[in-house]
This record gives structure tokens, C-alpha cells and sequence, in this order.
């Protein structure tokens, strides 16, 4: 089982509306969650991260953590084409020997916002 | 500000052949990571500096692989007699050492293996 996992999609939403991107963790000593956004072509782009249970938002963008679903989400409200990007999850996770500094990526979700 | 820089961009290699990246990281960040990503996945761990110490280093990365951050600035990364299974983009990635370590990547390395 993968430690990261993610829709790969392709989600596609009409301009002006909520993108819901999820994803799901495996490993319960995961710390800290991060969300990127990564265009064809480019390296990933860190929009926000959350850590605590609930939501954190930062402009457009609301970040969702239920730690005891194991589950996070990011929202992306009036949805633009420049949205258009893969977005990826990442976590961090504490023990198995690792010195919390490696990040765990899903393979991404290919989001699509048509005019 | 002076972001993640990756040098070069682009490599065209034959099999068998070696090559170096280099990256420097954001100046005032002290650990530095190393990722590669294939097409259609994620990044994935290869291994990361806190200053000139190497942490960690993921039980995937052959021996051929090897990274070096000597001063604690910048860093290499060499693959040694490349094979067409090493094709990918090698991304470059700094932070704090302060939790939660957020990473910022360079525009990464996009090796070709002939």
C-alpha cells in the first residue's frame, strides 16, 4: 500500500466553480501535509500546507485534514483555466527511521478548469 | 529573492555514460533534497543534506547514485554508467530546518538516456 494516494483524474470543472482535489494517507504517524501544484513541464509549486485538524484557507485555496479519516483535501474555489495543473499531495511521516525531512508524494490529480 | 537553481536543464546521454547535476539551494535554507520524477507519478525521495551532512538516503537509490553537499551549499548529484531506466526529471528541493520543513524545488533536470 502506498503511503500517498490520489485520483489521478482528469477532474474537469467549468470556470467559476469548486475543484475538490483528495487525497488519503496510510501511515498514522504522517505529521504534516502539503499541497502542490506542478504545470506540464515544470517543477512542483508549494501553494499551502496544514497540519492540525480542520481547515486552513490561504486566498482561493482551503486545505481539509480529518486525521482520523486518514484524508486530506484542498478546495479550490472560483476555479480559473490558469488552474488547470496537476496537484500534488505530500506528507511527512515520523519513525520508520526517517529524520522527518523526505516528503511521501501521491502521483498527482490532473485538474482541468474549462472556459 | 533568489529561488532553488538547477544546473543544466536539460542532459542528452548515451548508456554507460556519467553525468553531475548541481544544485543551489535557497541561500538561507540548510537542508537540500534530492527527488526524481518519472512521467505520470510523483516526486520520489532520493536522499537529503542538513548542512554538508548526508541524512538520509532511500533504500532505492543504487549504488551508482551518489550526491555530495561538501560545504553545505550547494550540491551535486552523479549517476555513474547511466542507463535508459535513469530517463526522468531530477528535482532539487530546499528548506529550514524549522518544522514543517516547508520545500521549495528548483525547475529540476531533465535527463535523457539514449
Amino acid at each position: 500500500q502506498k503511503e500517498v494516494e490520489q485520483n489521478s483524474g482528469p477532474l474537469s470543472v467549468p470556470e467559476g466553480a469548486i475543484a475538490s482535489l483528495n487525497c488519503t494517507y496510510s501511515d498514522r504517524g504522517s505529521q504534516s501535509f502539503f499541497w502542490y501544484r506542478q504545470y506540464s513541464g515544470k517543477s512542483p509549486e508549494l501553494i499551502m500546507f496544514i497540519y492540525s485538524n480542520g481547515d486552513k484557507e490561504d486566498g482561493r485555496f482551503t486545505a481539509q485534514l480529518n486525521k482520523a479519516s486518514q484524508y486530506v483535501s484542498l478546495l479550490i474555489r472560483d476555479s480559473q483555466p490558469s488552474d488547470s495543473a496537476t496537484y500534488l499531495c505530500a506528507v511527512n511521516i515520523v519513525g520508520r527511521g526517517s529524520t522527518l525531512g523526505r516528503l511521501y508524494f501521491g502521483r498527482g490529480t490532473q485538474l482541468t478548469v474549462w472556459p | 529573492d533568489t529561488g532553488v537553481s538547477q544546473d543544466p536543464r536539460h542532459k542528452i546521454t548515451k548508456r554507460g555514460q556519467n553525468v553531475t547535476f548541481r544544485c543551489d539551494p535557497i541561500s538561507e535554507h540548510n537542508r537540500l533534497y534530492w527527488y526524481r520524477q518519472t512521467l505520470g507519478q510523483g516526486p520520489e525521495f532520493l536522499t537529503y543534506f542538513q548542512n554538508e551532512a548526508q541524512l538520509e538516503k532511500s533504500r532505492l537509490l543504487s549504488d551508482r547514485f551518489s550526491a555530495e553537499r561538501p560545504k553545505g551549499s550547494f550540491s551535486t548529484l552523479e549517476i555513474q554508467r547511466t542507463e535508459q531506466g535513469d530517463s526522468a526529471m531530477y528535482l532539487c528541493a530546499s528548506s529550514r530546518v524549522v518544522w514543517p520543513n516547508e520545500q521549495f524545488f528548483g525547475p529540476g533536470t531533465r535527463l535523457t538516456v539514449l
